[in-house]
C-alpha cells in the first residue's frame, strides 16, 4: 500500500461512452500528477496539478479531461475515446520539492 | 528531451547473481530517482540520489550518478526472484515540476 488508491481497477468502455477515473491520496501530498503507460513506450506525463492548480497539460487530447477538487482528490473524466487510448493509467502524488512519487496501482483500460 | 534511457532493455539472471542497471540522461538534473514496477501494478520508489552525490546505498540497492557522463547504475546485489520487475529511472530538470521517465529494463530472476 503506497497510500494512494485508484479506481476502478480494471475498465472496459466503448468509443461513445463517458466514463471517469478516480485517485484519492491519504498522504497529505500538495501534488498529484496522471500518467499513461502504452505497452512499449515510456511512462508518459499528462496533467500535473500543484495545490489543486493544474501546472501541467502535456499536449494531452481534450477527451482526456482532468479535474482536482481538493489536495486528496484527482479525477480524469474520459469521453469520445479512441482504441489507441487502451493503457494503464497511474496516479501518483508528491510533497511539491521532494522529488519521491508515490503511486497508485493504476487503472487498465480498454477501448473496443 | 531529459528523457533518461535505460540498458539494457531486458535482463536475465540467476538467482543470487547480481543485477546492474544503467541509466542515462540529456539534461542537467536535481535528482535521479529509481523505480519498480511489477507487471501491471504501479511504480514503487526504491531510491533518489542527489546531483552532489556520488552513491548511495539502500539495503541490497546501490546507485551510482556521474554527472559529467549524464549517467547512473543501480546495482541489486544477490538477486531473489521477488526482483524481478521493470525497473525505471526518472530525472527532474532543474526548476521543473515533473519527472521523466525512461523506458524501464525488464529484470528477469531465474530461480
Amino acid at each position: 500500500e503506497t497510500g494512494v488508491t485508484q479506481t476502478p481497477r480494471h475498465l472496459v468502455m466503448g468509443m461513445t461512452n463517458k466514463k471517469s477515473l478516480k485517485c484519492e491520496q491519504h498522504l497529505g501530498h500538495n501534488a498529484m500528477y496522471w500518467y499513461k503507460q502504452s505497452a512499449k513506450k515510456p511512462l508518459e506525463l499528462m496533467f500535473v496539478y500543484s495545490l489543486e492548480e493544474r501546472v501541467e497539460n502535456n499536449s494531452v487530447p481534450s477527451r482526456f479531461s482532468p479535474e482536482c477538487p481538493n489536495s486528496s482528490h484527482l479525477f480524469l473524466h474520459l469521453h469520445t475515446l479512441q482504441p489507441e487510448d487502451s493503457a494503464l493509467y497511474l496516479c501518483a502524488s508528491s510533497q511539491e520539492g521532494v522529488g519521491e512519487q508515490f503511486f497508485g496501482p493504476g487503472t487498465r483500460l480498454t477501448v473496443l | 528531451s531529459q528523457q533518461g534511457e535505460e540498458d539494457p532493455q531486458a535482463l536475465s539472471i540467476q538467482e543470487g547473481e547480481n543485477a546492474t542497471m544503467n541509466c542515462s540522461y540529456k539534461t542537467s538534473i536535481n535528482n535521479l530517482q529509481w523505480y519498480r514496477q511489477n507487471s501491471g501494478r504501479g511504480l514503487v520508489h526504491l531510491i533518489l540520489i542527489r546531483s552532489n552525490e556520488r552513491e548511495k546505498h539502500s539495503g541490497r540497492l546501490r546507485v551510482t550518478l556521474d554527472t559529467s557522463k549524464k549517467s547512473s547504475s543501480l546495482l541489486i546485489t544477490a538477486s531473489r526472484a521477488a526482483d524481478t520487475a521493470s525497473y525505471f529511472c526518472a530525472t527532474d530538470a532543474e526548476g521543473a515540476q515533473k519527472l521523466v521517465f525512461g523506458q524501464g529494463t525488464r529484470l528477469t530472476i531465474n530461480p
